[in-house]
């Protein structure tokens, strides 16, 4: 099952321009970690943020974590056109048995114009 | 160093027959995840090992699929009597305990 939501399912702007997507999910987490996917192949970590975070910045790169209202958010700034590729978040939730057991969002489709 | 690896990147096989799938993880991970995205279902977790602790099978769909981990390093996932929904990118992840987790290319399995 899904857990964690994405919006906007897809998202089309020109470089130079700032990218938001959001993420949100139901159940307490300990860590919430987005990827990047090109062409359907591997995933690229981007950033991992654990619960006790609120913010974390990678170069163009700023992830906000909001666990009042479980939700989260990838910023890109001045996006490139290589930046063009699906986004997903993917929360590691508390409890259970196994800590690292990852469910992801269905993602967000970012196409960048040259 | 060497990431995730996977092989192989693309098997075609028919239905019924059986398949291995392999990942080799980064060398010192102790954890290994498999994972799975078709259209359908997009990105599901499948199965979890970590160290010598009983894997994490939760995310298997069926008794038709199997993994094994020798000697902590690499995986084999094992799908018997394939089915046509059967039909993938299988990623495979590891990671120190508690960090994030690297994936491999995958393997793109088609089912005929």
């Amino acid at each position: 099952s899904q857990q964690g939501e994405e919006d906007p399912q897809a998202l089309s702007i020109q470089e130079g321009e700032n990218a938001t997507m959001n993420c949100s999910y139901k159940t307490s987490i300990n860590n919430l970690q987005w990827y990047r996917q090109n062409s359907g192949r591997g995933l690229v970590h981007l950033i991992l943020i654990r619960s006790n975070e609120r913010e974390k910045h990678s170069g163009r790169l700023r992830v906000t974590l909001d666990t009042s209202k479980k939700s989260s958010s990838l910023l890109i700034t001045a996006s490139r056109a290589a930046d063009t590729a699906s986004y997903f978040c993917a929360t590691d939730s508390a409890g259970g048995t196994s800590y690292g057991k990852l469910t992801f969002g269905q993602g967000t489709i970012l196409t960048v114009h040259p | 160093g060497a990431g995730v690896s996977q092989s192989p990147s693309n098997k075609v096989t028919e239905k019924g027959k059986d398949v291995e799938l392999r990942c080799d993880p980064i060398s010192g991970h102790t954890a290994l995840y498999w994972y799975r995205q078709s259209l359908g279902q997009g990105l599901e977790f499948l199965i979890y090992f970590q160290g010598n602790s009983a894997p994490d099978k939760s995310g298997l769909p069926s008794d038709r699929f199997s993994a094994e981990r020798t000697g902590g390093s690499v995986s084999t996932l094992t799908i018997q009597r394939t089915q046509q929904e059967d039909s993938a990118v299988y990623l495979c992840a590891s990671s120190l305990p508690y960090n994030e987790q690297f994936f491999g290319p995958g393997t793109r399995l088609t089912v005929l």
